[in-house]
C-alpha cells in the first residue's frame, strides 16, 4: 500500500536558518505530492504540491521538489521566521483512491 | 467565504457512551472526508463522501464507527460504545470534486477524549 515516511520532530531552529525536513514515499503508480501545514490552533492548509517528477512545488519562500528517483520530496525554506512554527505534514495521492495518505508531520518550532 | 466548520471543537465523553461529530463543508464542495489525527499516527483516512453516497469506508476502524452524510452538505460521524483509543482529533474536509482530492479544504477538527 501506499506509505509516506516523515523525519520525526520536533525540529528547533533559529530565526533566518535554513530548514529541511525530509519526506520519502512509498507507492503504487505516479503519485502527486503534497505539504500540509498545521498552524496552532487551525486547521491543515495545502502548502505547496507537485503532480509529476521534477517538478517543484513552492509557495510563500517554502520549496520541494519530486524526486522520483529517490522517491523523496524534502521540504526546504532558506531562512524560516517565528511565523513558520507550525506542524508539517507530508502527503501523496494516486488518483486510485480520492484519498490523501499522509505522513506523521513533523514540528517545527522558530525562535529568536 | 466561510471555510469547513466542525462541532463540537472538544468532546470529553465517558467509556461506553455514544458520540456525534458534525461537520459542515464549504458550500457547493461535493466530496467530503473524515480523517482521525492520533498522537504519533499522522492523519488517519477513515471514509470519503461523493455526494451523499460513501464510496470508500475503508478507513472506518471498527463497525462502531459510521458516517453519514444529508443534502449533499452536513456530514455526522458517529461513535458507538466509545473506548479510550478512540481518543484523538477527528477532523473533517471538502473538496470541489473527487478528482481533485488534493484540493482539499480542512476543518480545525473536534478533539474526542474518552476517559
Amino acid at each position: 500500500g501506499n506509505s509516506v515516511t516523515q523525519m520525526e520532530g520536533p525540529v528547533t531552529l533559529s530565526e533566518e536558518a535554513f530548514l529541511t525536513i525530509n519526506c520519502t514515499y512509498t507507492a503504487t503508480g505516479y503519485p502527486s505530492l503534497f505539504w500540509y501545514v498545521q498552524y496552532p490552533g487551525e486547521g491543515l492548509q495545502l502548502l505547496l504540491k507537485a503532480t509529476k517528477a521534477d517538478d517543484k512545488g513552492s509557495n510563500k519562500g517554502f520549496e520541494a521538489t519530486y524526486r522520483k528517483e529517490t522517491t523523496s520530496f524534502h521540504l526546504e525554506k532558506g531562512s524560516v521566521q517565528v511565523s513558520d512554527s507550525a506542524v508539517y505534514f507530508c502527503a501523496l495521492y494516486t488518483g486510485t483512491a480520492s484519498k490523501l495518505t499522509f505522513g506523521t508531520g513533523t514540528r517545527l518550532q522558530v525562535t529568536l | 467565504g466561510a471555510g469547513v466548520s466542525q462541532s463540537p471543537s472538544n468532546k470529553v465523553t465517558e467509556k461506553g457512551k455514544d458520540v456525534e461529530l458534525r461537520c459542515d463543508p464549504i458550500s457547493g464542495h461535493t466530496a467530503l472526508y473524515w480523517y482521525r489525527q492520533s498522537l504519533g499516527q499522522g492523519l488517519e483516512f477513515l471514509i470519503y463522501f461523493q455526494g451523499n453516497s460513501a464510496p470508500d469506508k475503508s478507513g472506518l476502524p471498527s463497525d462502531r464507527f459510521s458516517a453519514e452524510r444529508t443534502g449533499g452538505s452536513v456530514s455526522t460521524l458517529t461513535i458507538q460504545r466509545t473506548q479510550q483509543e478512540d481518543s484523538a482529533v477527528y477532523l473533517c474536509a471538502s473538496s470541489p470534486t473527487s478528482g481533485r482530492a488534493y484540493e482539499q479544504y480542512f476543518g480545525p477538527g473536534t478533539r474526542l477524549t474518552v476517559t
